[in-house]
This record gives C-alpha cells, structure tokens and sequence, in this order.
C-alpha cells in the first residue's frame, strides 16, 4: 500500500521568510496530491492540491511542486505570517473515487514574530 | 464543499463505557469516512461507510469496536465502545467531493 513520509516534523521561521515542506509517497500509481492545514483546536483544511498532470501549482503565497520521476512534492510558503503557524499535512491517493488518502505524519510550522 | 457537523463536540467518558458519534453532511454523498486523530498524530483512516452496505474496516480497526451506521446519505455515526483510556482521541468524520476531501469539526474524546 501507499505510504507517505513527511519532512521536517517541525519547523520555525521568522515572519516574513520562505518554508518548505517535503513529502515523498511510494505507490506510483498516486496521482492526487493535497495539503491540509490544521490550526490548534480545529478540523484539517485543504489549502491547495495538485495532480499528476501538473508540475507546480500557485495560490498566492502558496506553492505545491510535483516530481513524479522521484515521487515527491514539496510545499512552499512565502513571505510567512503568524497566522501560517499551524500543522500542515500532505497526503496522496490514486485519485479515483472512494480511494483511500494516506495522510503523512505532519510537520508543526511555526513562525515566529 | 460540504458542510459537516459532528456531536458531541466533546465528551469525557468512563472505561467501559460506549460513545456513539453522529454526522450530519448538508448534502447526498455516497461515502464517509471516519478518522481517528490521536494527539499531536496524523489522521488514521478508521472505516469507510457506505449507504446500503456494511462498511469497510482499516486494518487494526474491527467493527466490535467501531460500529458504524449509514441509514441515509445524508448521515453516519460511529460508536466507541468498551472505551479504555487508549481510544482517547479526535474522531473525525470526513466526506469526498469529485477530488477533495472535507472534515468534520471533530469529535475529542477523553476516556478515563
């Protein structure tokens, strides 16, 4: 089955600077690649997402970066605010309906003032 | 995207005890899925409920220990039971669109 590891488990940057979050899944067959932030307290939200047939993707601040051939994708995060800090979790599947997610253990984005 | 709602919010339950969660989606949908956060842990898919049938069990989760019920599609819930301290979690319902997928607020139990 699939599996997902996700890297750094935590990170702290100052406001203002670049984070990066990188997972690597295993089943080549994933084709569907989101991103869920989580604050303290509150239920996982899609911030962005990507698929197989996309190399990069942007919404404003936000990144996602697709590398099939090696079977990982990063998120990017500019220009970070306090209200970024958060636990962020990627996660792929095959895509097709009812098919499982497999979340990767998640990485703790702090930034600091 | 779907609107979900999730009760209780929270509760403080007794070993031994069960605990029956309940989903309500804004909209038909096919097939929820119930997740299991344990503290400061990823989300760990528990079952997948579908409407008319039985549901789909992960390995590690049995349906002894997790019954579940989908009487329309619309709804769920998910009960814990003969609860011991270890299944002191965040239970979260979650339903697919086309693509994404939505969680509901969560369900945080604490089991003494």
């Amino acid at each position: 089955g699939e599996n997902v590891e996700q890297h750094p488990s935590t990170l702290s940057v100052q406001e203002g600077d670049s984070a990066v979050i990188k997972c690597t899944y295993s089943d080549s067959a994933s084709n569907y690649f989101p991103w869920y932030k989580q604050e303290l307290g509150k239920r996982p939200q899609l911030i962005i997402d990507i698929r197989s047939n996309v190399g990069e993707k942007k919404d404003q601040r936000i990144a996602v970066t697709l590398n099939k051939t090696a079977k990982h994708f990063s998120l990017h995060i500019t220009e970070t605010q306090p209200e970024d800090s958060a636990v962020y979790f990627c996660a792929a599947s095959r895509g097709n309906y009812g098919q499982n997610f497999v979340f990767g253990p998640g990485t703790r984005l702090s930034v600091l003032p | 995207s779907a609107v979900i709602s999730q009760k209780p919010s929270r509760d403080i339950c007794q070993r031994g005890t069960s605990l029956t969660i309940q989903c309500q989606v804004d909209s038909q949908v096919t097939m929820m899925f119930w997740y299991r956060q344990q503290p400061g842990q990823s989300l760990t898919l528990i079952a997948t409920a579908n409407q008319g049938s039985e549901a789909t069990y992960e390995s590690g989760f049995v349906i002894d220990k997790f019954p579940i019920s989908r009487p329309n599609l619309t709804f769920s819930t998910l009960t814990v039971s003969n609860m011991s301290p270890e299944d002191s979690s965040i239970y979260l319902c979650s339903v697919r669109g086309s693509t994404e997928q939505y969680f509901g607020p969560g369900t945080r139990l604490t089991v003494t």
